[in-house]
């Protein structure tokens, strides 16, 4: 069975730019959450996308969104690029299974900010 | 979700078990306690979860205090691959699918 897939894997942008990330979630997953992870530090929820809803968001500005499509694939989008913005962006699906559910993460993507 | 606190770093030596534990002391009844890991710079893996009673998989054993105040993370052979960032995180079951709030977890470092 494949796992959580993103693309791309790195990307270079400059500061004032936009990006698009993709997922692909586990075959039979409706849900998809999306993970900042900025060098040195934790991770970060970004979005919470269920049954093709926005479900929940963190404590991340507006220029931070996303989608996610009828076949349960994401995109985040981030506007007006900032430095700060560079980091491992993770993605990870889940299946409700009687309340209890894992997060199975996909290999992320890198992003740079220049 | 509950609070959990883990050692920031330890070191085991190859072949050895490696005890990672968590405290989380301020735990509910209905609240499930989830290890993940993250190898460097790749998506945290999913280890193992357990209520009250001790769980096992093919990565690891989990056992949980009677009381359910803390917990250990039991990786029984340790190879050079299991170095990695472990993660103890405590959550409600059943009420959904929600995001998951990382902490700093436990750096392990198993030596040649």
């Amino acid at each position: 069975e494949a796992g959580v897939t993103q693309s791309p894997t790195h990307l270079i942008k400059t500061r004032g730019q936009q990006v698009t990330l993709r997922c692909s979630p586990i075959s039979g997953h409706t849900s998809v959450y999306w993970y900042q992870q900025a060098l040195g530090l934790g991770l970060q929820f970004l979005l919470w996308y269920d049954e093709g809803e926005e479900r929940n968001r963190g404590n991340f500005p507006p220029r931070f969104s996303g989608r996610q499509f009828p076949n349960y694939s994401s995109e985040l989008n981030v506007n007006a690029l900032e430095l700060e913005d560079s980091a491992l962006y993770l993605c990870a699906s889940s299946l409700v299974d009687r309340g209890l559910y894992e997060q199975y993460f996909g290999p992320g993507t890198r992003l740079t900010v220049t | 979700d509950a609070k959990t606190t883990q050692p920031p770093s330890m070191d085991c030596a190859e072949g050895r078990a490696a005890n990672l534990p968590c405290n989380h002391s301020t735990i509910s009844g209905n609240e499930y306690v989830y290890w993940y890991r993250q190898i460097h710079s790749q998506g945290p893996q999913y280890i193992i979860h357990g209520l009250k009673n001790n769980e096992t998989n093919e990565m690891a054993s989990l056992i949980i205090t009677e009381d359910r105040k803390s917990s250990t993370l039991i990786l029984p052979h340790a190879t050079l691959r299991d170095t990695a960032v472990y993660y103890c995180i405590v959550r409600v079951a059943g009420t959904g699918r929600r995001a998951l709030t990382f902490g700093s977890g436990t750096r392990l470092q198993v030596q040649p």
